[in-house]
This record gives C-alpha cells, structure tokens and sequence, in this order.
C-alpha cells in the first residue's frame, strides 16, 4: 500500500546523544516535511524538502538536521543541541497543491 | 505573514447534533488552499476536507462541510450529526503556494462528543 512510513515509533533518548528518525513514502511526492507538536499544542515546521538534495528550514530548525538524498526518504536527526527535544514528531509529503499526507509520528523522550 | 488562528480550545457537542469549529486565516497571498484535520488521541492526521482560494461553491465531504466567508478571511468546519468516534483534536491549516507548499496550522480545537 502507499503510504508514509516513519521509525521508530517510540524512542528514548539520553541527554547529549543524536537520535535519527527515519521517514520514508512511495507515494512518488517531490516535497517531504518534519513537523514538530508539544502536548495541546498545533504543529511547527522543522525542515522541508522540495526535490531531492535540496531542503530549507522551517520555523524551529535549531538542533534538527535533515538531508535528503533519495526521492523516497527525508531522515530528522535531533542533535544534542536542542534542548527541549521531547515531542511527537511528524513527517509528512505532498504534491505541488492539495493536501499533504502523514505518517504515524515518532514520540521521543528524553531520560 | 501566513497565520491560522483557532480561538476555541475545547468544544462539547451532544450526540447527533451539529457543530462548528471556528478557524480564521491571514494571508496576502490570492492564491491558497485551507485544510481540516483531525487528530485522534492515537496521533495520526487525518485529512477531512479542502477549500481553494478559487473555489466559488463551499466544499463538502459526508458529514463535513466548510463555511468558506472569503472577505471575512474564515474557514470554518461544520460537522453534521456528531458521532462519539468524532471525539478528537481538529487543526486548520492553510498552504500556500507560494511558501514551499508548507502547511501552517492553528493551535487546535479538542472536540469531545457526548453521549
């Protein structure tokens, strides 16, 4: 089936250690996106990608990383400078217009 | 700069009744598109329905409807005849073609249906 697919979907993190979240879709879409959401909160864009190895960052990209080497995959990394990194992470893609298609998220905890 | 605003944080509706969840939007741009998600407590997104900057009828989906008031810069979620599985969090969010495609989201509204 097509679909977004994001791992791990619950992951706990040390403080000082990166932690990688994978997304990846078959859904032939160009663009492909990382949401963040606090509890009660709306969502906050991270990073977005358009077209492959190419990527801009959102409206809280400090301590996130992306890259963007394959159509298919858009991995998050959540570096140990993002202080506050406890979230649900959201990945989504989409084509040009029309709505964008989510994965399940990614809850991340730090210990 | 593109914003959503949800000014309801919470709403109760009874069981087979109607409910609007309100949403306003800004944006200098003519060309957009507004979306309603929902958001059950298991975390996924769920799209519900679209309205185009251009579309001249208010867009329906089964029991979901917008009330798209253009002037008034309002986009607001009608739900028909409230079912208990409808309990959940409801964003608004709009896209603008111009801004990457990127969807920027209101804060929310948590929808409780009672019994």
């Amino acid at each position: 089936d097509g679909g977004i697919t994001q791992s791990p979907k619950y992951l706990f993190r040390k403080e000082g250690q990166n932690v990688t979240l994978s997304c990846e879709q078959n859904l032939n879409h160009d663009a492909m996106y990382w949401y963040r959401q606090d509890p009660g909160q709306g969502l906050r864009l991270i990073y977005y990608s358009q077209i492959v190895n190419d990527f801009q960052k959102g409206d809280i990209a400090e301590g996130y990383s992306v890259s963007r080497e394959k159509k298919e995959s858009f991995p998050l990394t959540v570096t140990s400078a993002q202080k506050n990194p406890t979230a649900f992470y959201l990945c989504a893609s989409g084509p040009r217009a029309g709505e964008l298609f989510f994965g399940e998220g990614s809850r991340l905890t730090v210990l | 700069a593109q914003k959503i605003t949800q000014t309801q944080p919470g709403m109760f509706v009874q069981e087979k009744e109607a409910v609007t969840l309100d949403c306003t939007y800004d944006t200098s741009d003519q060309s957009y598109g507004l979306f309603w998600y929902k958001q059950p407590s298991s975390g996924e997104m769920i799209f519900l329905i679209y309205q185009g900057s251009y579309d001249q009828q208010n867009a329906t989906e089964g029991r979901y409807s917008l009330n798209f008031q253009k002037a008034r810069k309002s986009a607001n979620l009608v739900i028909s005849a409230s079912q208990l599985g409808d309990s959940a969090m409801y964003f608004c969010a709009m896209r603008v073609r111009n801004q990457g495609g990127k969807l920027i989201f209101g804060q929310g509204t948590e929808l409780s249906v009672k019994p």
